[in-house]
């Protein structure tokens, strides 16, 4: 158990609509990322937030967006979606106090989105 | 443009043997390397890593080598156990900003141990 919390587990939505995923960091990590697996394009970094702010953006979409909230946990919205949007969304967290250079990323257990 | 590179999709390996997973990466920035373990339904599992100023970083059955002229790592297990049997990712970073940024995955290699 890595610490890292996500819910939902899985989810099943048409196409069109909107969505939100959830993600509660480890205990004392400011840093979130949001990654997107999917099966032909493998591990993909979306997005990071840092203490409340967006600090590194990676292959996210306009259509998607995500937040961090004062007590850390982060969520990220999904709209207008698409069959292609159907992919394991992975969160993952780190320590990222900016004074170690080299940290590890724990991840979640993933939220598997399904778009019909 | 993939920058983290796994050409194999998979690997079977008896029991007791060493398993060795490859790794190239493109990119001359990235300083920090790092291999997951992923079972089906869960989230990759932190295994080892290592620092662009080292070449070898060990921890217990497990050995990260790493080879920046040829940009080039690999992960050893010695020996190989039923329980090893996993999708490997290998994972880089190039820490720009004196902090974690996104990672870069390589696509995976399925480790199968045959008993």
């Amino acid at each position: 158990d890595s610490g890292v919390t996500q819910t939902p587990k899985h989810l099943i939505t048409a196409t069109g609509q909107r969505v939100t995923l959830r993600c509660s960091p480890r205990s004392g990590d400011l840093s979130v990322y949001w990654y997107q697996q999917s099966l032909d394009q493998g591990l993909q970094f979306l997005i990071q937030y840092y203490n409340g702010e967006e600090r590194a953006k990676g292959n996210i979409l306009e259509r998607f967006s995500a937040q961090q909230f004062p007590d850390l946990h982060s969520e990220l919205n999904l709209s207008s979606l698409e069959l292609g949007d159907s992919a394991l969304y992975f969160c993952a967290s780190s320590v990222a106090t900016g004074r170690i250079l080299q940290e590890t990323q724990y991840f979640g257990p993933g939220t598997r989105l399904l778009v019909l | 443009d993939q920058q983290v590179k796994q050409n194999s999709p998979s690997l079977s390996v008896q029991e007791g043997r060493i398993s060795i997973l490859n790794c190239d990466y493109t990119n001359s920035m990235f300083d920090y390397f790092l291999w997951y373990k992923k079972y089906p339904a869960e989230g990759p599992t932190f295994l080892i890593s290592i620092s662009s100023i080292k070449d070898k970083n060990e921890d217990g059955r497990f050995t990260v080598f790493l080879n920046k002229s040829a940009k080039h790592l690999s992960l050893h297990i010695v020996p190989s156990q039923p329980g090893d049997s996993a999708v490997y990712f290998c994972a880089a970073s190039a820490q720009l900003r004196g902090g974690a940024d996104g990672l870069t995955f390589g696509k995976g290699t399925h480790l199968i141990i045959q008993p």
